[in-house]
């Protein structure tokens, strides 16, 4: 069955850098884009980026340009979110989610979705 | 960018009554790249309504979804206790991939 499994929880100071893992499994790791999706507490959702894990290909929300960088280990079927300069307003829970690539490399629906992490920003 | 705004804010009605949420676009989406999730607190969110109209696998044919164009909708044909939640629309024809805000469905 298709699972998307995210790093656990992290505490960081104003500045700092974080990086959130999501490990794919129960099906073709390159067949499927990622996205990372963010939720700060009590709001909704925002995308954040995408990555094509085939070929590492990345594009980023405009919000997050220069600050947020997402990789891919196609060896052990993880996609990485790192998201540097930390404000308190980066608060929020952290969602990996798969969407299929379809004919022209066109997005899908957002069909599974990892469980989330917290990450909290706090002097 | 694409705006949705999703109406009502918060519903509040009874389980076996119907449920509609709308969902407006600032500029027309294709219906094939208009979905909707479902999230309950403390889970992520959940797939029900790809492409419009099409229910996500596993998902009750109580939900329905319709629209085109700017106006999107969704409908529970009658609420189940398991259905009260936050629902979200989202568009994902074109760069970013929008989100609305969310309309809380709630218990009344």
């Amino acid at each position: 069955q298709v699972q998307l499994v995210q790093s656990g929880a992290e505490v960081k100071k104003p500045g700092a850098s974080v990086k959130v893992s999501c490990k794919a499994s129960g099906y073709t790791f390159t067949r499927y884009y990622m996205h990372w999706v963010r939720q700060a507490p009590g709001q909704g959702l925002e995308w954040m980026g995408i990555i094509n894990p085939g070929g590492g290909g990345t594009s980023y929300a405009q919000k997050f340009q220069g600050r947020v960088t997402m990789t891919r280990d196609t060896s052990t079927s993880t996609v990485y979110m790192e998201l540097s300069s930390l404000r308190s307003e980066d608060t929020s829970v952290y969602y990996c989610a798969r969407s299929y690539i379809g004919a022209a490399g066109t997005v899908s629906d957002f069909d599974y979705w990892g469980q989330g992490t917290l990450v909290t920003v706090s002097s | 960018d694409i705006v949705l705004t999703q109406s009502p804010g918060t519903l509040s009605l009874s389980p076996g009554e119907r449920a509609t949420l709308s969902c407006r676009a600032s500029q027309s989406v294709s219906s094939r790249y208009l979905a909707w999730y479902q999230q309950k607190p403390g889970q992520a969110p959940r797939l029900l309504i790809y492409g419009a109209s099409s229910r996500a696998a596993g998902i009750p044919d109580r939900f329905s979804g319709s629209g085109s164009g700017t106006d999107f909708t969704l409908t529970i044909s009658r609420l189940e206790p398991e259905d009260f939640a936050v629902f979200y629309c989202q568009q994902y024809g074109s760069s970013p991939y929008t989100f609305g805000q969310g309309t809380k469905l709630e218990i009344k």
